[in-house]
C-alpha cells in the first residue's frame, strides 16, 4: 500500500540545522509532487510549499524562504525538508504530504499523509 | 494569499447531534476547491471532502460538504463517538494553498 514514512524526532540548539525524511513505497514517486505542512503546539496546519519531484524544483510559501530547502533523492524515493539556522519558533510537527489523483488529474488534497516528524529548537 | 476563517472555534455537541462547519475565505475559491480534513490527537489529518462536496475515499456518508465562492460548510449529520476531533478546510484553486485555523468539535 500507498505509504509515506518519516524520520524521528529531533531535538536541536537554536541555530543549528536539522534535515527531516520522507520514504515512500507504493507507487510512483516521480507521479506525484511532494508537500511539506508544519503545525506547531496546539495550533494549525500551515502549507510550507512542494517540490517537483520530476524536475526537482522546489515552491516555498511565503514565510517559508530562505532558512528551509525541499530536495529529493529519486534512487531512494525520499523527499527532504532541511532547515538551517534554527530558532524556538520553528518547534513543530513536520509532515509530508501526497496530492490525491482523481479521475486521472492529480489535485492538492493530501489523502496520504506521513506520520509526522516532531522538531524540537530548545537551547 | 486566500484567508480562510472557520467557526466556531469549538462546538459542544452530544453524540448523535448535527455538527455544521462553517469555513469563510478571504475571496472566492476558485472552481469550488476547498476541502476538509479531520485531525484526531497524535495524528496526521484525514482527508474527508474534496472539491467542496465530493467524499474521499472510505469517508461515511454522515460527512456532507456544500458551499460556493466564499462561504463553505461541512455537515456531519449526526455524530458517532469518534467524529470527535479537529476539523480543517483547506482551499486548492489559488497558491499559496491555504488552511482555515480550525474548528474543534467536543464532547458536551
Amino acid at each position: 500500500q500507498v505509504q509515506l514514512v518519516q524520520s524521528g524526532s529531533e531535538l536541536r540548539k537554536p541555530g543549528a540545522s536539522v534535515k527531516v525524511s520522507c520514504k515512500t513505497s507504493g507507487y510512483t514517486f516521480t507521479q506525484y509532487g511532494m508537500n511539506w505542512v508544519r503545525q506547531a503546539p496546539g495550533q494549525g496546519l500551515e502549507w510550507m510549499g512542494w517540490i517537483n519531484t520530476n524536475t526537482g524544483n522546489p515552491t516555498y510559501a511565503q514565510g517559508f524562504t530562505g532558512r528551509f530547502v525541499f530536495s529529493l533523492d529519486t534512487s531512494v524515493s525520499t523527499a527532504y525538508l532541511q532547515i538551517s539556522s534554527l530558532k524556538a519558533e520553528d518547534t513543530a510537527v513536520y509532515y509530508c504530504a501526497r496530492p490525491t489523483l482523481v479521475r486521472g488529474v492529480i489535485i492538492d488534497v493530501f489523502d496520504i499523509w506521513g506520520q509526522g516528524t516532531m522538531v524540537a529548537v530548545s537551547s | 494569499e486566500i484567508v480562510l476563517t472557520q467557526s466556531p472555534a469549538t462546538l459542544s455537541l452530544s453524540p448523535g447531534e448535527r455538527a455544521t462547519l462553517s469555513c469563510r475565505a478571504s475571496q472566492s475559491v476558485s472552481f469550488s476547491f476547498l476541502a476538509w480534513y479531520q485531525q484526531k490527537p497524535g495524528q496526521a489529518p484525514r482527508l474527508l471532502i474534496y472539491g467542496t462536496s465530493s467524499r474521499a475515499t472510505g469517508i461515511p456518508d454522515r460527512f456532507s460538504g456544500s458551499g460556493s465562492g466564499t462561504d463553505f460548510t461541512l455537515t456531519i449529520s449526526r455524530l458517532e463517538p469518534e467524529d470527535f476531533a479537529v476539523y480543517y478546510c483547506q482551499q486548492y484553486g489559488s497558491s499559496p494553498r491555504t488552511f482555515g485555523q480550525g474548528t474543534k468539535v467536543e464532547i458536551k
